[in-house]
């Protein structure tokens, strides 16, 4: 069975400029997070779709992030324009059900770089 | 304030000794409990998960875990640790009311010495 892929793996950036990153969950996975991992901590959740709906986008800032799952398969995260402390591992994870015991497959991450 | 804390940010254990890694929580209700190791460049993996029932968890790579109530804590547990267990350990909760997603601690990067 595949994986959580995720694209790209690694990306540098100016501040200001833009980026977006692509995750495509694990096939019949119904639940998408987005997980931005500063370096030193645990990951924090961005935002969590069930199907192409928004479930949690709390922690999300929709100044300059955004996100969408079209047809409720493959996502995109967006920052524009991106800050320093931007900088971070973004981490997407899928799960088959919304229950609170299933199991959240992780995705090996894209490395982004403000500079 | 409610958080996950493992208080331990690195650990050194010689190959073939034991190893406990801790994890403590501060919420009203017990959570579901998570421990997830992180590789060099790779996603992180499910160790093992407690619910409810038996407060001793086994799960995958000989670790376990035990839930204790009145300490709020689900430390990690491995006999004999291996060089290739070199990684970075988080753990993990979700809220019984406050959906799925997970929150984690800070993480314990664990070396193994030889």
């Amino acid at each position: 069975e595949a994986g959580v892929a995720q694209s790209p793996r690694y990306k540098i950036i100016e501040k200001r400029q833009s980026v977006a990153f692509w995750c495509n969950p694990i096939s019949g996975h119904a639940t998408l997070y987005w997980y931005q991992q500063i370096l030193g901590q645990g990951p924090k959740l961005l935002i969590q779709f069930q199907n192409n709906g928004v479930v949690d986008d709390s922690q999300l800032p929709k100044d300059r992030f955004s996100a969408e799952r079209l047809k409720g398969v493959d996502s995109t995260l967006k920052i524009q324009p991106a800050k320093l402390e931007d900088s971070a591992v973004y981490l997407c994870a899928s799960s088959f059900t919304t229950g609170q015991g299933s199991e959240q497959y992780f995705g090996p991450g894209t490395r982004l770089t403000v500079t | 304030a409610q958080s996950v804390t493992q208080p331990d940010i690195h650990i050194t254990v010689s190959e073939g000794a034991s190893l406990e890694l801790r994890c403590n929580y501060s919420y009203g209700a017990t959570p579901y409990l998570f421990w997830y190791v992180q590789s060099p460049g790779q996603g992180l993996q499910l160790l093992l998960k407690y619910f409810s029932g038996d407060t001793l968890v086994q799960g995958i790579k000989g670790f376990e875990a035990e839930f204790k109530r009145s300490q709020s804590s689900f430390n990690l547990r491995k006999p004999s640790v291996h060089w290739s267990d070199a990684a970075e350990y988080f753990c993990a909760v979700v809220l019984n009311q406050a959906g799925t997603a997970l929150i984690f601690g800070k993480g314990t990067t664990l070396s193994v010495s030889s």
